[in-house]
């Protein structure tokens, strides 16, 4: 069972695109979430990250918004660029709980075409 | 500062062989987590060291996966024996306490191949 589901699977743009990957929770207890870039041959790295008591957070190009009541978040790539192309992972977490371990969303590979 | 770092970047082993994966975390940092990717799925949590201590295990598939954080610094993960469900990348994170949101940092991971 997958507590944190994450579509689409993969993404083609064009240079200048906007790509979007939305993440859905089920989990209540989950209050913080980040998303994780990875290139090939990397380890994912923390991209950006929200806590639930925000709608919307932005980091240069990168935008997620949030929304509580639906349980769900999604990040946004604005003026996308090919050296953006990489998968990118949606996570959850809970604060509360020891340990602060993750559950990953199945990841998305996107694809920025020049 | 060095990242964190795994060992082997590859591993191609038989079914039914040990194979013993290692991890190097930040140097300073408490926290290691063990995580795997199975066939593209999501990476999923296996456990979770505090110095040398395991504070979670809950993700670990079965009794065949053994990890180790002798003296707080390196881990390794041992997989005896192998199973061709086992193959996936293995990867390692680090973080240095357990702060509201303190960052893991992941290594690269170790490609495991179980034939």
């Amino acid at each position: 069972q997958q507590q944190v589901k994450q579509s689409p699977q993969s993404l083609i743009v064009q240079k200048g695109g906007i790509p979007i990957i939305n993440c859905a929770y089920e989990n209540t207890a989950f209050d913080y979430f980040p998303w994780y870039q990875q290139f090939p041959g990397k380890g994912p790295a923390l991209l950006i990250a929200i806590r639930p008591d925000v709608s919307e957070k932005k980091e240069g190009r990168f935008t997620i918004s949030f929304n509580k009541s639906a349980k769900q978040f999604s990040l946004h790539i604005m003026d996308s660029q090919p050296g953006d192309s990489a998968t990118y992972f949606c996570a959850a977490s809970s604060l509360r709980a020891a340990g602060n371990k993750l559950t990953f969303g199945g990841g998305t590979r996107v694809l920025v075409k020049p | 500062e060095a990242g964190v770092t795994q060992f082997p970047s590859h591993s191609v082993i038989e079914k039914g062989q040990t194979v013993t994966l290692r991890c190097d975390p930040i140097s300073g940092h408490d926290n290691l987590y063990w995580y795997r990717r199975v066939m593209g799925k999501e990476i999923k949590f296996l456990l979770h060291f505090v110095k040398e201590s395991k504070q979670d295990e809950s993700g670990m598939p079965n009794n065949r996966f053994l990890a180790e954080r002798t003296g707080g610094t390196y881990s390794t993960l041992k997989v005896q024996p192998a199973e061709l469900e086992d193959s996936g990348v293995y990867f390692c994170a680090s973080s240095h306490g357990l702060t509201r949101t303190d960052t893991q940092y992941f290594g690269p991971g170790t490609r495991l191949t179980v034939l």
